[in-house]
């Protein structure tokens, strides 16, 4: 059985403080490693796709780096404001298949 | 970012009566549809594919003559849940592919009493 663990499962901080989450996934048949943001009552978000060892995306001041042969990937947030507050998720995808497992979610709460 | 149009919402609905929740890719064509169901404090659980025009194939554990997925169009896909129990109670949440990326609705919160 293929398992995604996601830590911490919820994490707050204050503004400006920076931040990071862990995805673990297993290591063989990768394929792709995605992120979402997911606030409360909206879709996910995508944010990133990550496919190749040692990939690092950056979208503003949300960064993630990956890691296939450990299965691991990285979510950094710098600086976080109160609308960084939502739940990210990170799924992971085999090659071969369109299926893709989700991790539980780190719930973030940026406090003001 | 592509947009997938959910509804209803929330869902409130007696214990053996049908529910239908629809799923809508509104500015691209989703030739694989997802529909997952997350209990509280667990991940979303796949539970069907779906592509078009042809059988949804279930996942294991999942009763395929309990939730009927149809996918009749690139634009919409749609589930229904069959006499409904209180244990059907849940969060599904549908989600289209556009190449690599999966594009989410907002989900639906269905309560059965």
């Amino acid at each position: 059985i293929l398992n995604v663990e996601q830590s911490p499962q919820s994490l707050h901080v204050q503004e400006g403080d920076s931040t990071n989450f862990t995805c673990s996934f297993p290591s063989s048949n990768f394929y792709a490693l995605h992120w979402y943001r997911w606030e409360t009552a909206k879709s996910p978000e995508a944010l990133f796709v990550m496919t190749l060892n040692g990939d690092e995306k950056k979208k503003g001041r949300i960064s993630a780096t990956l890691n296939t042969k450990e299965g691991y990937s990285y979510l950094y947030i710098k600086g976080s404001q109160p609308e960084d507050s939502a739940t990210y998720l990170c799924a992971f995808r085999t090659s071969g298949t369109y299926k893709y497992i989700f991790g539980t979610g780190t719930r973030l709460k940026v406090l003001a | 970012g592509a947009v997938v149009s959910q509804h209803p919402s929330r869902v409130i609905c007696k214990s053996g009566t049908s529910v239908k929740i629809e799923c809508r890719s509104l500015d691209f064509q989703a030739t694989t549809m997802f529909w997952y169901r997350q209990f509280p404090k667990q991940s979303l659980m796949l539970m069907a594919t779906s592509n078009e025009g042809s059988k949804a194939t279930y996942e294991q554990g999942v009763e395929k003559d309990k939730f009927l997925i149809n996918h009749a169009s690139l634009t919409l896909s749609t589930l229904t849940v069959t006499s409904a129990h209180p244990e059907d109670s849940s969060f599904y949440i549908c989600s289209g592919r556009s190449g690599n990326t999966i594009y989410f609705g907002e989900g639906s919160w269905l309560t059965v009493v």
